[in-house]
């Protein structure tokens, strides 16, 4: 069956490090994003791709990047981990734009 | 900009109580739209969608939801809530133009024995 994986699921770091999250899907969908999930601000969106080589900022993208060099995979990179990026990191996907999207699992990062 | 509005962050209710969890947005243009699901330590799960047709639809596990376009609403109702729907729910708008979802803060249903 078709998923989307999310690596690590749990992540404890220190500030100033870099760290990259992990998402791969196998739906070979060609719409991929990237949410937080915070206590009272519920998901919010980082960064979005609509396929290889094509990244888009989300509405809280400052201190994170990502990439797109295949259709299944967009990573998730914290340049320089602050503790304000503590939160829940939600990998999704979607075949069509605006439509369904299948979320991974999750990673719980917390930043030291 | 597009936004939505869950009216309830936190609802308690007892089990076989009916369940009504409130969902605006505003945005001018067609739209599709979403409930999701998200089970204590769990990823987000979808329990139903609209895109057209009959504005009510119905749901995984007995949830069903109404488009009342005019009142830009997608409310989620239950007749009879159980212990097993504790969670937290999340209503999301989408659209062909903007191409991303935009969701609500996210509802916290907690249903008691």
């Amino acid at each position: 069956d078709a998923e989307i994986t999310q690596s690590p699921r749990h992540k404890i770091t220190e500030t100033g490090r870099q760290v990259t999250l992990a998402c791969h899907q196998t739906w070979n969908h060609n719409n991929m994003f990237w949410y937080r999930q915070d206590l009272g601000h519920g998901l919010r969106l980082i960064h979005y791709s609509y396929g290889v080589q094509d990244t888009n900022k989300g509405e809280v993208s400052d201190g994170y990047s990502v990439s797109r060099s295949n259709t299944e995979d967009l990573p998730l990179t914290l340049e320089s981990a602050a503790s304000s990026q503590t939160s829940v990191y939600f990998c999704a996907s979607s075949e069509l734009t605006g439509h369904t999207q299948y979320f991974g699992p999750g990673t719980r990062l917390t930043v030291l | 900009a597009q936004s939505v509005s869950q009216h309830n962050h936190h609802v308690i209710l007892s089990e076989a109580a009916s369940l009504e969890l409130g969902c605006n947005y505003s945005y001018g243009g067609t739209v599709n739209l979403f409930w999701y699901v998200q089970y204590p330590g769990q990823h987000l799960q979808l329990l139903l969608k609209y895109f057209s047709g009959d504005p009510l639809v119905k749901g995984i596990k007995g949830f069903e939801a109404e488009f009342i376009k005019s009142k830009f609403s997608f409310n989620l109702r239950k007749p009879s809530v159980q212990w097993s729907d504790t969670a937290e729910y999340f209503c999301a708008v989408g659209s062909s133009n903007t191409g991303k979802l935009i969701f609500g803060q996210g509802t916290t249903l907690q249903v008691k024995p």
